[in-house]
């Protein structure tokens, strides 16, 4: 089946510490996303790539650093610069740009402490 | 700055009701309109992709239409089930100049719970 897979499902780490959360897809999409949501709050762009080798930064992207060396893969580096780490990350894929839908993960939630 | 505004925020109806939410959004430059439906424990679903003014989609007895001169969209729900509780995103984009438009931006969401 196609889709998107992120890992872990729950991930602790403690303050100070950098931590990655992978995103893969088999949709042959071109462009991947990154994306997190707090309480109350709509999902808000992080970062997002439309090519490989390429990638732009979203509304938050402060604090994060994401790599695009394969078409399948994106993933997010969580730094100890980013001052409110703690939140449920989304990974999405589309075929390109904003015209079309966007697949969504199962979601990543970070905690640290 | 992109704002992407959807009301209610919450909303509760009985098995058979029909509902509608909105969505709005700048009307200048606008480039596509998106609507999800985000059950829980589960990934957002897109349900429409809407980028013409005038555009109405349809799945099921769910619909949308869209309204890009005044800047807004509306998703119907026909005789609403239980199953139909979920909440419905509603992301944007605009146009930048001779570029494809730029990524999403989505407003905080409506929550609809539906009782039998």
């Amino acid at each position: 089946d196609g889709g998107i897979t992120q890992s872990p499902k729950y991930l602790f780490r403690k303050e100070g510490q950098n931590v990655t959360l992978s995103c893969e897809q088999n949709l042959n999409h071109d462009a991947m996303y990154w994306y997190r949501q707090d309480p109350g709050q709509g999902l808000r762009l992080i970062y997002y790539s439309q090519i490989v080798n390429d990638f732009q930064k979203g509304d938050i992207a402060e604090g994060y650093s994401v790599s695009r060396e394969k078409k399948e893969s994106f993933p997010l580096t969580v730094t100890s610069a980013q001052k409110n780490p703690t939140a449920f990350y989304l990974c999405a894929s589309s075929k390109g740009g904003s015209a079309y839908e966007q697949y969504f993960g199962p979601g990543t939630r970070l905690t640290v402490t | 700055i992109l704002n992407v505004e959807q009301s209610p925020q919450s909303l509760h109806v009985q098995e058979g009701d029909s509902t509608n939410f909105t969505c709005s959004f700048p009307s200048s430059n606008f480039y596509a309109l998106h609507w999800y439906r985000w059950e829980t424990a589960k990934s957002p679903e897109a349900l429409f992709v809407m980028t013409l003014n005038g555009d109405e989609k349809k799945k099921g007895r769910i619909s949308a239409t869209l309204n890009t001169k005044e800047g807004y969209s509306y998703l119907y729900i026909k005789g609403s089930q239980p199953e139909d509780s979920a909440t419905y995103l509603c992301a944007a984009s605009i146009h930048l100049s001779n570029q494809a438009g730029t990524a999403l931006i989505f407003g905080k969401g409506t929550t609809l719970s539906v009782s039998s």
